[in-house]
């Protein structure tokens, strides 16, 4: 157990839908990243937050926004959802800005776009 | 952006074997990482790799950091079946005002036949 907690951990919706996907970090963790992984394309980073702040950006589409709220929980917002978005997202955290690049991630939300 | 390239991508091996799999960067890393990611589950890191020539194990599995800071090497000795999953490395990319982020390769996945 991570100690990152990833709900929901499957999710089935329709093209044009918006959904939400929320993480939270292990204990004390300030840093929170978004990487998506699909089949052709393994680990995708996202996006990044610290203590609340974006911090970096990948490849983060327009559709897809994030944030991160004051008690260090984040939540993963995809809208227009297009079949090519599904994907198994996972959420990671780290205890300082990942300096050290030790990732620690959830489960995942596997999202299946009919 | 920078890419790691791993290799194989795939293996089928007995158990019992020694396994050897690698990676290799188009640019410099100050750090190397090897994930694994079972089924169904989200990655682990398994080993952090600090300094160039850098040669660490934790239990069967051995990692080197390449004299030339742009490749990797992870060996399995012994391999058993629960050595099943998915190997990935990983280094740090800059990405600006002091943040970091993980980038990882495509991963290895390896099948374990008793």
């Amino acid at each position: 157990d991570s100690g990152v907690t990833q709900t929901p951990k499957h999710l089935i919706t329709a093209t044009g839908q918006r959904v939400t996907l929320r993480c939270s970090p292990r204990s004390g963790d300030l840093s929170v990243y978004w990487y998506q992984q699909s089949l052709d394309q393994g680990l995708q980073f996202l996006i990044q937050y610290y203590n609340g702040e974006e911090r970096a950006k990948g490849n983060i589409l327009e559709r897809f926004s994030a944030q991160q709220f004051p008690d260090l929980h984040s939540e993963l917002n995809l809208s227009s959802l297009e079949l090519g978005d599904s994907a198994l997202y996972f959420c990671a955290s780290s205890a300082a800005n990942g300096n050290t690049g030790e990732l620690f991630f959830g489960e995942g939300s596997r999202l299946t776009v009919l | 952006g920078q890419q790691l390239n791993q290799s194989p991508q795939s293996m089928f091996i007995q158990e019992g074997e020694d396994v050897s799999m690698n990676c290799t960067s188009s640019s410099i890393f100050n750090t190397w990482l090897w994930y694994k990611q079972d089924p169904g589950e989200g990655p682990v890191l398994l080993i952090a790799l600090y300094k160039a020539g850098e040669l660490t194990s934790n239990g069967r599995l051995t990692a080197q950091f390449g004299i030339t800071r742009k490749d990797s090497f992870l060996n399995i000795s012994a391999s058993i079946p629960s050595d099943v999953g998915i190997y990935f490395c990983a280094g740090p990319g800059h990405s600006g005002a002091g943040s970091y982020q993980l980038t990882f390769g495509k991963g290895t996945k390896l099948s374990v036949i008793p």
